[in-house]
C-alpha cells in the first residue's frame, strides 16, 4: 500500500517568516496530493492539493510543488500569520483510500 | 455549504460494549469512508465503501467492526466489543469523485472513549 512519510513532525516559526513541510510516497500511479489543516478539535479540512499534471500550484500565502520523479510533494506558507498554527498532513491515494502523512505541528511565534 | 454530519459528538462507553457511531455523508456523494485518529497522532484509515459493499478495508478493521449504509443517506460504524484502544476520534469522510482525484470531506468527528 502507500506508505506517505512526512517532514518535520513540527515547525516553530517566527511570525512572517516562511514554513516548508514536505511529503514522500511510495506508489509511482499516486497523481491526486491534497493537504489538509487540523486545528485543536477540529475537523481535517483541504487547504490545496495538486494533480500530477502539473509542478506547482499557489492560492494566496499557501503553494505545493511535485516532484513526480522523485515521488516527492511540499507545503510552503509564506509570511506566516498566528493562525497558520496547526497540525498539517499530507496525503497521496491508493487504490480506494487516501493514505495521511504522520502530520506537522506548526507553531507561528509572535 | 453541504456538509458531513456525525453523531454522537462524544460517546463514553464500558468495555465489551457496542457503539455505532452514524454519519451522514454530503447528499449527492458516491464514496464514503472512516478514519480514526488517537489523540496526536495521525488520521488512520479504516474502511472505504462505494456501491453498498467494502472497497478496502485496513487491519485495523478487524471482525470487531462493521459498517452499513441501511438508508440512502446514513453511513454507519459498528464497534461489536469496544477495547481500551479503541479510544479515538472517529471521522466519517464522503468523496464525490474516486479517492485517486476527488477532494475528501470530513465530519467534524465522534469522540469514543472506552473505560
Amino acid at each position: 500500500g502507500e506508505n506517505v512519510e512526512q517532514h518535520p513532525s513540527t515547525l516553530s516559526v517566527q511570525e512572517g517568516d516562511s514554513a516548508v513541510i514536505k511529503c514522500t510516497y511510495s506508489d509511482s500511479a499516486s497523481n491526486y496530493f491534497p493537504w489538509y489543516k487540523q486545528e485543536l478539535g477540529k475537523r481535517p479540512q483541504l487547504i490545496i492539493d495538486i494533480r500530477s499534471n502539473v509542478g506547482e500550484k499557489k492560492d494566496q500565502r499557501i503553494a505545493v510543488t511535485l516532484n513526480k520523479t522523485a515521488k516527492h510533494f511540499s507545503l510552503h506558507i509564506t509570511e506566516t500569520q498566528p493562525e497558520d498554527s496547526a497540525v498539517y498532513f499530507c496525503a497521496a491515494p491508493n487504490d480506494y483510500k487516501l493514505s495521511f502523512g504522520a502530520g506537522t505541528t506548526v507553531t507561528v511565534r509572535a | 455549504e453541504p456538509e458531513v454530519t456525525q453523531t454522537p459528538s462524544h460517546q463514553v462507553t464500558q468495555m465489551g460494549q457496542e457503539v455505532i457511531l452514524r454519519c451522514v455523508p454530503i447528499s449527492n456523494h458516491l464514496y464514503f469512508y472512516w478514519y480514526r485518529q488517537i489523540l496526536g497522532q495521525k488520521v488512520e484509515f479504516l474502511v472505504s465503501f462505494y456501491n453498498n459493499e467494502i472497497s478496502e478495508k485496513s487491519e485495523i478493521f478487524d471482525d470487531q467492526f462493521s459498517v452499513e449504509r441501511p438508508d440512502g443517506s446514513n453511513f454507519t460504524l459498528k464497534i461489536r466489543s469496544t477495547k481500551l484502544e479503541d479510544s479515538a476520534m472517529y471521522f466519517c469522510a464522503s468523496s464525490g469523485g474516486d479517492p485517486l482525484t476527488g477532494e475528501l470531506f470530513f465530519g467534524e468527528g465522534s469522540r469514543l472513549t472506552v473505560l
